[in-house]
């Protein structure tokens, strides 16, 4: 099993830019998480989705869009990047219950 | 405002010796406590989770829970140079709107020396 995937590794975008990030996880979760982590502000959620065919927003939202494609799918989009998204970002997928959550190896994202 | 608080660091430890890192929530509901180990420039890894009150021990490590005080701990015993890595403690909520979400704290730096 691979777990949970992210593409791409690395990403260097101009401001104004668009890109999709792309997760997906073989472990048949239900639960899918974008988070974002920068120095000093600890791991914040962006958006999740409880369940195939709902996503809803985390603690910090604005400026992304979400997608989940299906139950294995699910992709975070920056429609302009802005230089405040330069960050790495994490793809978590999880179990229902008592939620545990594991992570994606991470895009390290720069917006010039 | 739910919240996680963690000491940043960072916590050095000498090699063998017992790391002891700490975790306070305010969130008193809370249903679910997890410790995660993220190594510098990699992701979180998920070590230890701990539903209940009391002691949960697997293989060197030791999770602590006390819900009336609201603190979450972390022991890991006959600490080794690999242990040297950022801990991050997540909770829970309660169930409900949204208790598929997970808080995080900020992380406490361990480095243990050889």
């Amino acid at each position: 099993n691979a777990g949970v995937t992210q593409t791409p590794k690395f990403q260097v975008l101009k401001t104004g830019q668009s890109m999709t990030l792309q997760c997906a996880q073989d472990m048949n979760h239900n639960s899918m998480y974008w988070y974002r982590q920068d120095p000093g502000m600890g791991l914040r959620l962006i958006y999740y989705s409880a369940s195939e065919g709902t996503t809803d927003k985390g603690e910090v939202p604005n400026g992304y869009n979400v997608s989940r494609l299906n139950k294995r799918e699910f992709s975070l989009r920056l429609e302009s990047a802005a230089p405040s998204q330069t960050s790495v970002y994490f793809c978590a997928s999880g179990l229902a219950g008592h939620n545990e959550q594991f992570f994606g190896p991470g895009t390290r994202l720069t917006v010039l | 405002q739910k919240e996680v608080e963690q000491n940043s660091g960072p916590l050095s430890v000498p090699e063998g010796a017992i790391a002891s890192l700490n975790c306070t929530y305010s969130d008193r509901g809370s249903q679910s406590f997890f410790w995660y180990r993220q190594y510098s420039g990699k992701s979180p890894e998920l070590i230890m989770f701990i539903y209940s009150n009391g002691d949960k021990e697997d293989g060197r490590f030791t999770a602590q829970l006390n819900k009336a005080s609201q603190y979450v701990s972390l022991l890991i015993r006959d600490s080794q140079p690999s242990d040297s890595a950022t801990y991050l403690c997540a909770v829970n909520p309660p169930r409900g709107a949204g208790s598929y979400q997970l808080t995080f704290g900020k992380g406490t730096k361990l480095s243990v020396i050889p």
